[in-house]
């Protein structure tokens, strides 16, 4: 089961704050997050492997519930090159890693 | 070090012929993935492999199949192609240890059909 990213689309201004959540209808054993930019290939922002964790990427960080089987990635003054399209990642317990289908972050100047 | 490579760049294919895509992982790496970034759909998983074998396949029908080799490199195949199936085909290596694959993905090999 594909995990459901929302919001699909976020427009900010530089230095405002956004929240991309992720959830899961499965049981997960890990939450991974990557972002895309435009023509380049994704690449790894975090990874999240217990209920409650919180992790840190420079103003990004991110949370994952266990029990609600929830992520949230939290992007806090957001900067130009924060603009690209974000995906959370489940990973079950057999090692299947599965992605959202995006969330689509433009930061304006 | 060498990242994710992947052959060709470009594929130009009709419909009802078959497409073969390469992956090279990067060093040390076991694990190759393979996902289809279509327009819109994010991406999709296509195929898992690790240590030479396949331990899961995406929905996606029989025609697409792959292969793992002994250095770890990894060929895609898609037969008897159809319009839907162009899409940028993305190869990810990761050391495969369940729980920590993290993923370096490969800048993609973008298929069309015509």
């Amino acid at each position: 089961q594909q995990p459901v990213q929302s919001p699909q689309a976020v427009i900010l201004r530089e230095g405002e704050d956004a929240v991309i959540n992720c959830s899961s209808s499965k049981a997960l054993y890990s939450v991974h997050w990557y972002r895309q930019k435009h023509g380049e290939a994704p690449v790894f922002l975090m990874i999240l492997l217990k209920g409650g964790e919180q992790k840190g990427h420079e103003k990004i960080s991110a949370s994952f519930n266990e029990k609600k089987q929830q992520s949230s990635l939290y992007l806090t003054a957001s900067q130009l090159s924060y603009s690209g399209t974000y995906f959370c990642g489940t990973e079950d317990n057999t090692g299947k890693l599965i992605f959202g289908q995006g969330t689509t972050l433009q930061v304006k100047p | 070090e060498a990242g994710v490579t992947q052959s060709p760049t470009h594929l130009i294919k009709t419909r009802g012929q078959q497409a073969t895509l390469r992956c090279s992982p990067i060093s040390g790496h076991t694990s190759v993935y393979w996902y289809q970034q279509a327009l819109g759909l994010g991406l999709q998983f296509l195929l898992w492999y690790d240590e030479g074998e396949e331990r899961n396949r995406g929905n996606f029908p029989p025609r697409f199949s792959g292969r793992q080799f002994p250095n770890y490199s990894s060929e895609l195949n898609v037969n008897a192609l159809e319009l839907e199936d162009s899409a940028l085909y993305l190869c990810a290596s990761s050391l495969g240890q369940s729980g920590a694959n993290v993923l370096t993905f490969g800048a993609g090999s973008r298929l069309t059909v015509l």
